[in-house]
């Protein structure tokens, strides 16, 4: 069966990195592209970008583009969302999801990892 | 730009039937999608290509399309439904995904 399992909650200081990772099984990790989607507490979904596991290839919301890398490792089926210069805004869960094939929808949703940003 | 836009609060008795809105330019041309989240946990999608539901997903969930205005209908809400509500579409070239701001269904 599809599983999206993505890593554990962290803590960072302001101006620091995060990188997480969002391990896929059950499917043909190449075939399906990986979103990201970040949720500020108590507020909505927000889109952040996507990445095609295939070539490696990747498109960004204008408002992540330069401080947001998303990258995969075949090898292993898993993708990668890191966020540079991190502020106390950044504190949310980053979900990563599976896109629908065919579809511009998302079926599968990793659990959700909670990134607090603090001092 | 793409913008989604939903009331931020819902309120139904049980058994009636709730219907939620969603709002923006770009869905007379796109398909819409509905996701339920609750508390704790992440989104689950509910409804697709406007009307569609994914297997698992109960009959009373629809979803209806008019204009730049899309609905999810929940007929014979349950306290179970109580939730997060969010549509999502996205570009014709999938290059920009967009989700609306999200409504909160209480179950009175």
């Amino acid at each position: 069966q599809v599983q999206v399992v993505q890593s554990g909650a962290d803590v960072k200081k302001p101006g620091a990195s995060v990188k997480v990772s969002c391990k896929a099984s059950g499917y043909t990790f190449t075939d399906y592209f990986i979103h990201w989607v970040r949720q500020a507490p108590g507020q909505g979904l927000e889109w952040m970008g996507w990445i095609n596991p295939d070539s490696g290839g990747t498109n960004y919301a204008q408002k992540f583009q330069g401080w947001v890398t998303m990258t995969r490792d075949t090898s292993i089926s898993t993708a990668y969302m890191e966020v540079t210069r991190l502020t106390s805004d950044d504190t949310a869960v980053y979900y990563c999801a599976r896109q629908a094939v065919p579809g511009n929808h998302f079926d599968y949703w990793g659990q959700g990892t909670l990134v607090t940003v603090s001092s | 730009s793409y913008e989604l836009t939903q009331p931020p609060s819902v309120s139904v008795s049980p058994g009636q039937t709730a219907r939620i809105t969603c709002s923006g330019d770009v869905l007379p041309n796109q398909y819409d999608y509905w996701y339920q989240q609750k508390p704790g946990q992440a989104p689950v999608l509910i409804i697709y290509e406007d009307n569609k539901r994914p297997s698992g997903i109960p009959e009373r969930f629809s979803g209806s399309t008019s204009g730049t205005t899309v609905t999810l209908t929940i007929s014979g809400v349950q306290a179970e439904d109580e939730a997060d509500y969010y549509c999502q579409s996205a570009d014709s070239r999938g290059t920009y995904w967009v989700f609306g701001g999200g409504t909160k269904l209480t179950v009175l």
